[in-house]
């Protein structure tokens, strides 16, 4: 498809596993975000991906999130040890060259029991 | 501490008239300001921008007027249709049109027929 694909649509998983949100962004785009979007609340800035930059990566809640952008397109974040607060919609975004306006997936929901 | 504020949780408006949505900010280096609508389960999607150097931007039904001395914008709809219904988030960057937006919670839409 031609916009931003986010997999899987939906994940439930146990407190203190790891899970892996993977994020295929718009063909041609350079620049890839991650937000957050806690029940109620705004979506929250998590890291930034930009040509072959360093990341900024400073929205990251805590060491047990990273993430990666291999060859420039697909990104995985990958939150360890997930703790309950972690639940949320995780929402991937890409940009052309880093330009507004940021385009959108449908994203993650993530549910941890 | 928020940096930008909907300070409307909802707004009910009847089908035809004018919705007015209003967000303001309060870090004086924001220079580009986005709306983004929302359908539930779907992504963020972009309506309108406007920058700094401008106090209001129109496209369509959509308009967007921005008062810098008072760090406030606002998003005229009119007329507002049923379809309109959404949850709609204002969002800012410091960075010109580059970098990772700063949301606020949202405000949910609602157009009655």
């Amino acid at each position: 498809g031609a916009g931003v694909s986010q997999s899987p649509s939906n994940k439930v998983t146990e407190k203190g596993k790891d899970v892996e949100l993977r994020c295929d962004p718009i063909s041609g785009h350079t620049a890839l975000y991650w937000y957050r979007q806690s029940l109620g609340q705004g979506l929250e800035f998590l890291i930034y991906f930009q040509g072959n930059s360093a990341p900024d990566k400073s929205g990251l809640p805590s060491d047990r999130f990273s993430a990666e952008r291999t060859g420039g397109s697909v990104s995985t974040l990958t939150i360890q040890r997930t703790q309950q607060e972690d639940s949320a919609v995780y929402l991937c975004a890409s940009s052309y060259r880093g330009e507004q306006p940021q385009h959108f997936g449908d994203g993650t929901r993530l549910s941890i029991l | 501490d928020q940096q930008v504020k909907q300070n409307s949780p909802s707004l009910s408006v009847q089908e035809g008239r004018i919705s007015i949505l209003n967000c303001d900010y309060t870090n004086s280096m924001f220079d580009y300001f986005l709306w983004y609508k929302k359908y539930p389960a779907e992504g963020p999607t972009f309506l309108i921008s406007i920058s700094s150097i401008k106090d209001k931007n129109e496209d369509g039904r959509f308009t967007v007027f921005l008062n810098k001395s008072a760090k406030h914008l606002s998003l005229h709809i009119v007329p507002s249709q049923p379809g309109d219904s959404a949850v709609y988030f204002c969002a800012a960057t410091a960075r010109g049109s580059q970098g990772n937006l700063i949301f606020g919670k949202g405000t949910k839409l609602s157009v009655k027929p």
